[in-house]
């Protein structure tokens, strides 16, 4: 159980376009979501706090107009990255709490975005 | 701000030998811990966590100390396997507040 993917696995794209990361919470249903940023060699950065139904909350120093975030429904959260530059090249990873799981934050798979 | 910190960036053990992973962490008010795993391009993968009201906590092959004196924390991997080789975050939480802060992570390398 608590099985987190994302999609896509890898994206690669044009500096100026806009690209969208899904996650979904596969089998249950996740009120929260958190989004995380990790640089090669480096740990995990949290970027938002995803609340189902309602706006995101974002950490400090992260741009909420240029990583856009949606959470519609229970099982499904999205990141979009608004004109893209190369130094948005990330690994983005989200991650969400399980009911009856206690505080375990499950991770999924992660996204590698590279732009040109 | 808070910190969790590791004492070792890398790490190579024998095959079969025993790992310990060390984790330093700075919010006396954290109560929870995990420890992850994650492997080459792959998310973070929920090995053992351990509240503060306990000292120990032992899975399969992986036992987690807590030391809440000292504000340290390990991991320790029994029989070290070549699968066991990944990066390894401690990540602290406090009741109070919904961030989960990551260690540095640690590099295992198991030699066969």
């Amino acid at each position: 159980g608590a099985v987190v993917s994302q999609h896509p696995s890898r994206v690669i794209c044009k500096s100026g376009t806009s690209v969208k990361i899904e996650c979904r919470s596969l089998d249950f249903q996740a009120t929260t979501m958190f989004w995380y940023r990790q640089f090669p060699k480096k740990s995990l950065m949290l970027m938002a706090t995803s609340n189902e139904g309602s706006k995101a909350t974002y950490e400090q120093g992260v741009e909420k107009d240029k990583f856009l975030i949606n959470h519609a429904s229970l099982t499904l959260s999205t990141l979009t990255v608004t004109s893209a530059h190369p130094e948005d090249s990330s690994f983005y990873i989200c991650s969400a709490t399980s009911p009856g799981a206690g505080r375990v934050r499950f991770f999924g798979p992660g996204t590698r975005l590279t732009v040109l | 701000g808070e910190s969790v910190g590791l004492h070792l960036p890398t790490l190579s053990v024998q095959e079969g030998d025993n790992s310990i992973i060390n984790c330093a962490y700075s919010n006396s008010a954290s109560d929870y811990f995990i420890w992850y795993k994650q492997e080459s391009g792959k998310g973070p993968q929920f090995i053992i966590d351990i509240r503060s009201n306990m000292d120990k906590r032992q899975g399969q092959r992986v036992t987690v100390l807590l030391n809440k004196t000292v504000k340290h924390l390990s991991l320790q991997i029994a029989a070290t396997q070549p699968g066991d080789s990944a990066v390894y975050f401690c990540a602290e939480n406090s009741n109070t507040g919904n961030q989960f802060y990551f260690g540095t992570g640690t590099s295992l390398t198991v030699i066969p």
